[in-house]
């Protein structure tokens, strides 16, 4: 069970808009922690999506965007296309674990 | 370019002892904290340590808490993870990660290696 909640699996069609959320409490993303995200492509390593709950690193794509509100945090993507194909993790600092991550999303591109 | 580069793991009994290493290039690796994370096969991901740029402080998830040792060598560029006592649940591809350094850790990890397996078995 996963300090910071996100649903198992979402799916959408090419051109589509997804989002993914991430829930968490008040020893989280409610104390006000920036939450970060990261996109896991098949047998690869994790590559830093966003930072900072809205701040995408150079080379992301404006498509992917992130916000956060009280206790929980989403990921949009839009225009999906078929390599955005991968599963999508969420991570914050937690006062009582230092360091946690989400679930794992994994987005299915139909 | 900026580059993390694990080594060490393999296939060790339960009980045994692994030491992994992870040798940073392309950017001041003494300056930035570091992370270990690790994923079980078909699982998510799990912070498993942190330690600080001059290894002043260190934090470990309560799984490996006392088991598990984080160390840097900043004259070498590189990052260990000491491993004893280890469980059939620690299986693993172990990554090692950069933390971004942009406020106080921890911030976000914004370069990965490609990770290392560790597979505890008998």
């Amino acid at each position: 069970q996963s300090v910071l909640t996100q649903p198992p699996s979402v799916s959408g069609a090419p051109g589509q808009r997804v989002t993914i959320s991430c829930t968490g409490s008040s020893s989280n993303i409610g104390a006000g922690y920036d939450v970060h995200w990261y996109q896991q492509l098949p047998g690869t390593a994790p590559k830093l999506l966003i930072y900072g709950n809205s701040n995408r690193p150079s080379g992301v794509p404006d498509r992917f965007s992130g916000s956060k509100s009280g206790t929980s945090a989403s990921l949009a993507i839009t225009g999906l296309q078929a390599e955005d194909e991968a599963d999508y993790y969420c991570q914050s600092y937690d006062s009582s674990s230092f360091v946690v991550f989400g679930g794992g999303t994994k987005l299915t591109v139909l | 370019q900026v580059q993390l580069v694990e080594s060490g793991g393999g296939v060790v009994q339960p009980g045994g002892s692994l030491r992994l290493s992870c040798a940073a290039s392309g950017f001041t690796f003494s300056s930035y904290g570091m992370h270990w994370v690790r994923q079980a096969p078909g699982k998510g991901l799990e912070w498993v340590a942190f330690i600080r740029y001059d290894g002043s402080n260190k934090y470990y998830a309560d799984s490996v808490k006392g088991r598990f040792t984080i160390s840097r060598d900043n004259s070498k560029n590189t990052l260990y993870l000491q491993m004893n006592s280890l469980r059939a649940e620690d299986t693993a591809v172990y990554y090692c990660a950069k933390d971004s350094g942009v406020a106080a850790p921890p911030n976000a990890f914004d370069i990965w290696g490609q990770g290392t397996m560790v597979t505890v078995s008998s």
